[in-house]
């Protein structure tokens, strides 16, 4: 089966700061990659996702992530973070188990943006 | 659109009571998703259906967790009865499934947090 690790639980940055979090996980066959963030008592949204094709994928809110097969990584980044990042943020990769396809997620990583 | 819907948004019981949670997935929508989510362990899939059959419920804890979907626009998730371990934020989540080779993005509902005392 696959795991995820998201390497860190908590991530604190100035606003107006890059941020990096880290995303790894298990395996190197061919998987979908994704990133959910969940803002303060919200269910889980759809960030981005990685199905094919570039490497290089982008959310509409300034949010890109990078498939790197080698490393078996899928790191996020943003340029220049707002207070209204402000949320636990978690990736996602399928996997196929007994004809059917299922979504494991990593643990979470708390970004907080401080004014 | 309404989106999923989850009802209660939150649950405090006593230990040893009998605990339903509530789900209306998207419209036209044919798959399910039950999800825990807690501090230890994260997030973890319980149970999928598609057409309103369970597909795999492996993770599913123990016998006193089930779940049904009598038709498409409605699940429950019932715990019988309830211990504190069970304290948690469930999840329903549901998708459109067009074929097996593509990945169908899940859309999550808001979540029902069940405090067992």
């Amino acid at each position: 089966a696959q795991s995820v690790t998201q390497l860190d639980s908590q991530v604190p940055v100035f606003e107006e700061a890059p941020v990096e979090l880290r995303c790894n996980y298990s395996s190197s066959v061919s998987v979908y990659l994704f990133w959910y963030v969940q803002y303060p008592n919200q269910g889980l949204q759809l960030l981005l996702k990685y199905l094919s094709g570039s490497t290089l994928v982008e959310s509409i809110n300034g949010f890109e992530a990078e498939f790197n097969k080698s490393q078996t990584s899928f790191h996020l980044r943003k340029p220049s973070v707002h207070i209204s990042d402000t949320a636990e943020y978690f990736c996602a990769v399928t996997y196929t188990q007994g004809g059917s396809e299922k979504l494991v997620f990593g643990k979470g990583t708390k970004l907080t943006v401080n004014p | 659109d309404a989106g999923v819907i989850q009802s209660p948004r939150h649950e405090v019981t006593e230990m040893g009571q009998e605990v339903t949670l509530r789900c209306k997935p998207i419209s036209g929508h044919n798959s399910l998703f039950w999800y825990r989510q807690t501090m230890m362990r994260g997030l973890e899939l319980l149970i999928y259906f598609n057409n309103n059959v369970p597909i795999d419920d492996s993770g599913m804890p123990e016998d006193r967790f089930s779940a049904k979907m009598p038709n498409a626009s409605f699940s429950t998730l019932k715990i019988q009865p309830s211990e504190p371990r069970d304290s948690a934020v469930y999840f329903c989540a549901s998708s459109l499934v067009r074929g097996r080779s593509s990945y169908n993005e899940q859309f999550f509902g808001p979540g029902t947090r069940l405090t067992v005392l």
